[in-house]
């Protein structure tokens, strides 16, 4: 019974590059949520997808942060142009339909570093 | 913002059993209240959650207060293993599309 898959474990970008975070929900999940850990900081929520729908990007910056999830393959979040700030750990987590009352299962993130 | 409190921090000794505190003054009655928890270099894991009545599973017990405005993870042992982060999080689907807004967590330390 495979968990969260997230991809890579770590990413290494220079200045101005993209960089692609994969995140493979548990089998029968069709929500995903994604979340970014600052060092020495808490998890902030991001964005909340259903399977091609972007339900809640109320956390997502305005600019170069993108994302989504196709109705085949894993969730994708997308950093254009990345900057040191954007240097974090990334974090995913998928439920089925109708679960909120139901726990979220994450990931072991990606740890993006932007030198 | 994150509608719990929780102490930043508290210390155990290992096999002894450990409360920690939770704080949500401003709960909503279709919020339940769930406790995450994560280790260093990991995703958060989830613990246990709840509604009105206390919760016991494997991993720990969930006491809820009557009024529902504080709740107590237990665990019933400390091992090395549990030291971790801790968050308790108010989840409300309807209203808020089921995402979890972390506070700080308490950081709880466990000694030999």
């Amino acid at each position: 019974n495979a968990g969260v898959m997230q991809n890579p474990r770590h990413l290494v970008r220079r200045r101005g590059q993209e960089a692609r975070l994969r995140c493979s929900p548990m089998k029968g999940h069709s929500h995903v949520y994604w979340y970014r850990q600052l060092p020495e900081e808490g998890l902030k929520f991001m964005v909340y997808l259903q399977k091609e729908n972007i339900i809640d990007e109320s956390g997502m910056p305005k600019e170069r942060f993108s994302a989504e999830f196709p109705k085949e393959g894993p969730s994708i979040l997308r950093i254009q142009q990345v900057v040191r700030g954007d240097s974090a750990a990334y974090f995913c987590d998928s439920s089925p339909l109708s679960s909120y009352n139901s726990p979220l299962h994450f990931g072991n993130g990606t740890r993006l570093t932007v030198t | 913002d994150a509608k719990t409190t929780q102490p930043n921090s508290m210390e155990s000794n290992e096999e002894e059993p450990v409360h920690l505190p939770c704080n949500h003054s401003t709960i909503s009655g279709t919020d339940y209240i769930h406790w995450y928890r994560q280790l260093p270099s990991q995703g958060p894991e989830y613990v246990i959650h709840g509604l009105t009545s206390n919760v016991n599973n494997r991993m720990a017990s969930l006491a809820i207060a009557e009024d529902r405005k504080s709740s107590t993870l237990i665990l019933h042992r400390a091992t090395l293993r549990d030291a971790a982060v801790y968050y308790c999080i108010l989840r409300d689907g309807p209203s808020n599309t089921g995402k979890l807004i972390f506070g700080q967590g308490t950081t709880l330390q466990v000694k030999p």
